[in-house]
């Protein structure tokens, strides 16, 4: 496996339910970030996380729980979601932190459908 | 006020054309101007960066950020069916002070190049 892969691609589930997004990166890197992305809105940030320590919380609601146990490895934790949290959900990790003017790398992201 | 507006398109045009990508912002610390390119199922990939004003090309791309205007553009010259994606712009203001060098996105614009 190369760059940034996100398991599983395609998720349903019932607002009920609790689920995993996992996210692992094979670049080498320092920083990890949750992203979601809805249809005909920017990217918004989630959660930022430098050396396994959460950096960032972007206003989150707590449905919503990360975790990154090494640096290559980041999961989100899902919980009583609301059908409004149906959406791509992007992991991107970064070489540095503070990012000063590294690239972000994307991996393919997860489309999440709440009923 | 969005902090970055980008007209979501979308923009359909005919293969071998000029096309002209635009981002306007009103955040006056940002320095960092990003384009990223995401195909359909896939993650967003770096294109262009550019540091501060002026103008950089890379192959039939060309990024042009003009501070003084808050604005910032991505022109393709000799546009090709493969060049069909939706192009998000992305700014930074760097790791000074209370920014860690947050990505602010554009909402994207949909490109489709026909033959």
């Amino acid at each position: 496996e190369t760059g940034v892969t996100q398991t599983p691609r395609h998720l349903v589930m019932g607002m009920t339910n609790k689920k995993s997004l996992k996210c692992e990166q094979h670049l080498g890197h320092n920083a990890m970030y949750w992203y979601k992305q809805s249809a005909k809105k920017p990217l918004e940030l989630m959660f930022v996380y430098s050396l396994e320590e959460r950096v960032e919380n972007n206003s989150v609601p707590s449905r919503f729980s990360p975790e990154c146990p090494n640096s290559s490895h980041l999961f989100l934790h899902l919980h009583t979601l609301q059908p409004e949290d149906s959406a791509l959900y992007l992991c991107a990790s970064s070489p540095s932190f503070p990012w000063e003017a590294s690239e972000q790398f994307f991996g393919p992201g997860t489309r999440l459908t709440v009923l | 006020q969005k902090e970055v507006e980008q007209d979501p398109g979308p923009l359909s045009v005919p293969e071998g054309a000029i096309v002209s990508l635009n981002c306007t912002y009103s955040n006056s610390a940002f320095q960092y101007f990003m384009w990223y390119r995401q195909y359909s199922r896939k993650g967003p990939e770096l294109l262009m960066y550019t540091y501060s004003s002026g103008n950089k090309e890379d192959g039939r791309f060309t990024a042009q950020v003009d501070k003084s205007s808050k604005y910032i553009s991505l022109f393709i010259r000799d546009s090709q069916p493969s060049d069909s994606a939706t192009y998000l712009c992305a700014m930074s203001a760097g790791a000074g002070g209370t920014s860690y060098g947050k990505l602010t996105f554009g909402q994207g614009t949909i490109l489709t190049v026909h033959p």
